[in-house]
């Protein structure tokens, strides 16, 4: 099977522009989380989408949002973005009644 | 607050010995445990898990240790081996029902170097 893969690999934006960020899971998952990483937090949650709906949230604020479509593939958006916000965003997918997560290689956001 | 704590930001050991990887957590409710091993620039990658109705759980060079009474889980390699090098996290979660399996809170992780 094919792993988690997420698109773009790297992004540069400036401040104040939107961007959104793509995963694709491993086929047959129909779970995937966000995580943000950055040098100072570590790996946080984002949030988590099960059959196209919001499952789970983690405490960013509303600029950070997603969406899940019928194919389980999973979108993430930042809108407003802050310098603060250049981090690498990882995406997870995981089977029904199973608790390993199975990471992307993660999309580095640079905001200047 | 961190709920999860690796308290050994890097370790250093030899080929061939063995490497413990250590991780505290504060929150009783946890029920299921995971180690990563992540190289820069890429995702996690699983490596092995471990319910909280177990104590020990094995694959291969990797076994997870679980200590329920004391919050600390532990990971050891043997023998480890130079391809190791990378960093360790671990990761923990609530089972509600199942609903919450997608929410993992990760340790700061420990750099693992294993000289030849």
């Amino acid at each position: 099977k094919a792993g988690v893969t997420q698109t773009p690999r790297y992004l540069i934006k400036t401040r104040g522009q939107q961007v959104t960020l793509s995963c694709s899971p491993i086929s047959g998952h129909r779970s995937v989380s966000w995580y943000q990483q950055t040098p100072g937090q570590g790996l946080q949650f984002l949030f988590e989408y099960f059959s196209e709906t919001q499952r789970n949230k983690g405490n960013f604020p509303g600029r950070f949002s997603g969406r899940q479509f019928s194919n389980s593939r999973s979108e993430m958006n930042v809108s407003t973005l802050e310098l603060g916000d250049s981090a690498l965003y990882l995406c997870a997918s995981r089977a029904d009644s199973t608790y390993e997560q199975y990471f992307g290689p993660g999309t580095r956001l640079t905001v200047t | 607050d961190q709920q999860v704590k690796q308290n050994s930001p890097s370790l250093s050991v030899q080929e061939g010995r063995i490497s413990i990887l250590n991780c505290d957590y504060t929150n009783s409710m946890f029920d299921y445990f995971l180690w990563y091993k992540k190289y820069p620039a890429e995702g996690p990658t699983f490596l092995i898990s471990i319910s909280s109705i177990k104590d020990k759980n094995e694959d291969g060079r990797f076994t997870v240790f679980l200590n329920k009474s004391a919050k600390h889980l532990s990971l050891h390699i043997v023998p480890s081996q130079p391809g190791d090098s990378a960093v360790y996290f671990c990761a923990v979660g609530v089972n509600a029902g199942g609903t919450s399996y997608g929410k993992l809170t990760f340790g700061q992780g420990t750099i693992l170097t294993v000289h030849p």
